[in-house]
């Protein structure tokens, strides 16, 4: 295990839902990512905090809403998706954002099919 | 596009032969490198690391190689074994960018036949 934790580990919605994704880090790390991973394409940075902070929005759609109450929890909220929206949603943390060349750790993913 | 690719989407090799996995960025003035592994249903782990000033680096069966001058990483695996066969990514870290995250390849799956 890589210290990082993520809920629910599979999810199903409607595209009228509203539900919510969870990351907790147990390393002590300062910075925490969303990652979006489609079939057969990289990994698609959506969002990076650092100490709380958003530090950057990768032009994600408002549909999808992060939320980080503290260093070693990170949220993020969705409604209304669409079935476009059905990926592997991975959590990610690092001691201080990769900008200094960090090595980031991973969760084991959000498996999210939107119907 | 993404700067850095994978020349080949699938590698097979034979259990106990060495693999090589390679890696091809852009960007000169990227300082930092990482390859993970990715096995099927789980997140994406780190397996070696290299910075843009050195040349090689050894862990336990794995090898990074950097070559700067033409802009290239590879992943040697020795003694490859059955666990070894995932996914695996390169990603960089790109300080020209003023992005505070990495920036991952494709990936190239690896299938280790018994």
């Amino acid at each position: 295990e890589t210290g990082v934790t993520q809920t629910p580990r599979h999810l199903v919605m409607g595209m009228t839902n509203k539900k919510s994704l969870k990351c907790e880090q147990h390393l002590g790390h300062n910075a925490m990512y969303w990652y979006k991973q489609s079939a057969k394409k990289p990994l698609e940075l959506m969002f990076v905090y650092n100490f709380k902070e958003q530090t950057e929005n990768n032009s994600v759609p408002s549909r999808f809403s992060p939320e980080c109450p503290n260093s070693s929890h990170l949220f993020l909220h969705l409604h209304t998706l669409q079935p476009e929206d059905s990926a592997l949603y991975l959590c990610a943390s690092s001691q201080d954002p990769a900008g200094a060349g960090e090595t980031q750790y991973f969760g084991p993913g959000t498996r999210l099919l939107v119907l | 596009g993404e700067s850095v690719g994978l020349h080949l989407p699938t590698l097979s090799v034979q259990e106990g032969d060495n693999s090589i996995i390679n890696c091809a960025y852009s960007n000169s003035a990227s300082d930092y490198f990482i390859w993970y592994k990715q096995e099927s249903g789980k997140g994406p782990q780190f397996i070696i690391d290299i910075r843009s000033n050195m040349d090689k680096r050894q862990g336990q069966r794995v090898t990074v190689l950097l070559n700067k001058t033409v802009k290239h990483l590879s992943l040697q695996i020795a003694a490859t074994q059955p666990g070894d066969s995932a996914v695996y990514f390169c990603a960089e870290n790109r300080p020209d960018t003023g992005r505070r995250a990495l920036t991952f390849g494709s990936g190239t799956r690896l299938q280790v036949q018994p």
